[in-house]
């Protein structure tokens, strides 16, 4: 079957930084993804990673290994505002995106 | 923000009866999905449409049906609603296979 695993829970400090790991195991890849979702909105697209490596954007960052099914989020100088669920999501061989259940950070002062 | 609609926003019904929701987008995107959010679940996919009366099924789709028959209108239809499908509904779209998906604001239907 095809499974997306990530932490349930995560707190982390005001102006600290912290990593949020999604590991997969899906039939074929076709791509990770990254969305952010406060609590009672939709989800938002943050990040996508095709190929191995880091990619930046701002305070996000999110890494890909596809050898290891291993992705992660690096969310530095950390804002209240952060405080949200994070979603990792594969598209797999069909082009089909499979979700984790997502990884709610919350932020304390 | 890309433009997606959905109606209503929330909703309240019996069991046993036939519900719609819709989902309207002024994108012209081509790909359009149906999506529900459970607590502990990920999204998990309904039905997702390719293009105007192309749809296919998702991994849950039982119970479930759904119609295109517009470029920018896409409906999720319940045919007997149970209270397992309370639940909170969320329509996405995307410009392809390979691009990101954009949400819609979600419905939280509510089966008594």
């Amino acid at each position: 079957g095809q499974n997306i695993d990530q932490p349930t829970e995560m707190t982390a400090t005001e102006g600290a930084i912290v990593q949020i790991n999604c590991t997969y195991q899906t039939s074929g890849f076709n791509g990770l993804f990254w969305y952010q979702q406060h609590a009672g909105e939709a989800p938002t697209f943050l990040s996508y990673n095709v190929l191995d490596g880091l990619e930046e954007k701002g305070r996000f960052s999110s890494f890909l290994s596809r050898s290891k099914g291993y992705s992660y989020l690096l969310l530095k100088e950390l804002q209240m505002k952060d405080s949200a669920s994070y979603l990792c999501a594969v598209r797999d061989e069909n082009y089909q995106l499979i979700w984790g259940a997502g990884t709610k950070l919350i932020i304390k002062p | 923000d890309a433009g997606i609609t959905q109606s209503p926003r929330h909703k309240v019904t019996e069991t046993g009866t036939p519900v719609t929701l819709r989902c309207h987008q002024t994108e012209n995107h081509r790909y359009m999905y149906w999506y529900r959010q459970d607590p502990g679940h990920g999204l998990r996919l309904i039905h997702y449409s390719y293009g105007v009366k192309d749809t296919d099924k998702g991994e849950v789709s039982d119970g479930y049906s759904v119609s295109r028959s517009k470029t920018e209108d896409f409906l999720l239809t319940l045919e007997s609603a149970t209270s397992s499908q309370t639940s909170v509904y969320f329509c996405a779209i995307s410009e392809s296979e390979n691009t990101e998906a954009f949400f819609g604001q979600g419905t939280r239907l509510t089966v008594v």
